[in-house]
């Protein structure tokens, strides 16, 4: 079973960069990374995937060691709205793999601050 | 137009009844998950359809179950309600393999349930 653990919460400050660390020491060889935002009342929603080095898209960068044993989510010059939690997931993506990759656990509650 | 629905948003009941909550969703996707979270925002998985059939199904009582009409749609009924059922459910769906990110899930907006 791929146990994640995160940080249960943190605090940043608007326009500031915000890096959220996941620990994943028994990740598969067929695994990715996942992760996740929500926001409250709503559901989670898809943040970036990653399987190894760096992925970046238009809302945040993913950096994973060659180890894959770990991997930071990195959110720049966050704002009031980025206040949310963030999962981190680690699983065969597909579903058929188990619940492995299904596992939101608890999450990292993310507070910005003006 | 919403990706993916659930009906109704919140459900407050007594104890021993029974309740359906149903999602639809209009993404194609073919599998569909249900979630519960929390009061403590625990997010779990319940199960999981791929295709109308159960593929996964994590250590829920029997008295929670998913009906899968097509590949749209995944209702949950849940018989004999119980103070401990109170959460969020969360409908969700995505498509093996399926788009650029793997297995990407789309999730409803939840019902709240509350059982008195």
């Amino acid at each position: 079973l791929a146990k994640t653990t995160q940080p249960i919460s943190m605090d940043s400050y608007e326009g500031q960069e915000v890096n959220i660390t996941c620990s994943h020491n028994n990740i598969a060889t067929n695994d990715y990374i996942t992760w996740y935002q929500q926001f409250p009342s709503q559901g989670p929603r898809f943040i970036i995937q990653g399987y190894k080095t760096k992925v970046t898209n238009e809302v945040a960068s993913l950096f994973i060691p060659a180890d894959r044993k770990s991997s930071t989510l990195s959110l720049p010059r966050v704002s009031l709205s980025d206040t949310a939690v963030y999962y981190c997931l680690v699983g065969d993506t597909y579903s058929g793999g188990g619940a492995d990759g299904l596992t939101f656990g608890k999450g990292t509650h993310l507070i910005i601050q003006p | 137009d919403t990706a993916v629905s659930q009906t109704p948003k919140y459900l407050v009941t007594q104890m021993g009844n029974d309740k359906s909550i149903k999602c639809e969703q209009n993404l194609g996707h073919d599998t569909m998950y249900w979630y519960k979270q929390d009061s403590k925002k625990f997010l779990k998985i319940m199960f999981s359809y791929n295709n109308k059939e159960l593929i996964i199904n994590e250590t829920v009582p029997n008295r929670f179950s998913p009906k899968s009409p097509d590949k749209a749609h995944l209702n949950l009924h849940i018989n004999s309600l119980e103070l401990g059922d109170s959460a969020v459910y969360f409908c969700a769906s995505s498509q093996r393999g399926g788009g650029n990110n793997l297995n990407e899930q789309f999730f409803g907006p939840g019902t709240r349930l509350t059982v008195l």
